[in-house]
């Protein structure tokens, strides 16, 4: 079946370190996939998207890279801060019109 | 802010009742999705909006229905409530429609919905 995988525990770092949350799918081909932020009782916002002939896109702190041989996406938050403390989801599209979101990764930065 | 609009903030129904919610898209937009986020989850597709017709669903009994306006707001009708829909409903408009298209997604801040 298809699927979209992120890590369910949280993660906490120290504040001014590097996040790298990840984001691995199976049983897709997408064109292109979206990272999303989420906080508490609020809609996700978006943040990035990657192409699948992109190796790497950034904006600002932010960094995502997409192999699509290993069908992963890794998203980099680079001196994080303890305002980056959300919720990061990632999705594709699993379908014409259809979008398909992971379950997210919990991030909370340590001040 | 993202100029999507949801309403009510939150709702409380009883099993077997029927909800009404709504969405106004952001100015511009002609697509709208609904979502269903339980907590601890990620969003769940229910269906698609585009110029008034519904183009794609996700694994939704026909329970859940909606519409699409003329001025692209729309409405997420879900008849006789039950226990798991207790949720929170996102919608999210944009601007593309079809395969091609990268359509980036602007949610609204959600309706939370408990059904006792």
């Amino acid at each position: 079946s298809q699927k979209i995988e992120q890590n369910s525990e949280a993660l906490n770092i120290q504040e001014g370190k590097t996040a790298t949350l990840t984001c691995n799918y199976t049983n897709y081909s997408p064109a292109y996939l979206q990272w999303y932020r989420q906080d508490p009782g609020r809609g996700p916002v978006f943040l990035l998207l990657i192409r699948e002939n992109e190796k790497e896109k950034r904006k600002e702190r932010l960094k995502v890279t997409f192999d699509t041989t290993l069908k992963q996406s890794l998203f980099h938050i680079t001196a994080s801060q303890p305002a980056d403390s959300a919720t990061y989801l990632c999705a594709l599209r699993g379908g014409t019109y259809k979008y398909i979101f992971g379950t997210g990764t919990r991030l909370k930065v340590l001040a | 802010e993202t100029g999507v609009t949801q309403s009510p903030t939150h709702l409380i129904k009883t099993r077997g009742q029927q909800v009404t919610l709504r969405c106004s898209s952001q100015s511009g937009h002609n697509t709208v999705s609904w979502y269903q986020q339980a907590l601890g989850q990620g969003p769940q597709f229910i269906f698609q909006y585009y110029r008034e017709e519904e183009n794609g669903r996700g694994n939704f009994p026909p329970r859940f229905s909606g519409l699409q306006f003329p001025n692209y707001s729309s409405e997420l009708n879900v008849n006789a409530l039950e226990l798991d829909d207790s949720a929170l409903y996102l919608c999210a408009s944009s601007t593309g429609q079809g395969a091609l298209g990268t359509d980036t997604q602007y949610f609204g801040p959600g309706t939370r919905l408990t059904v006792l």
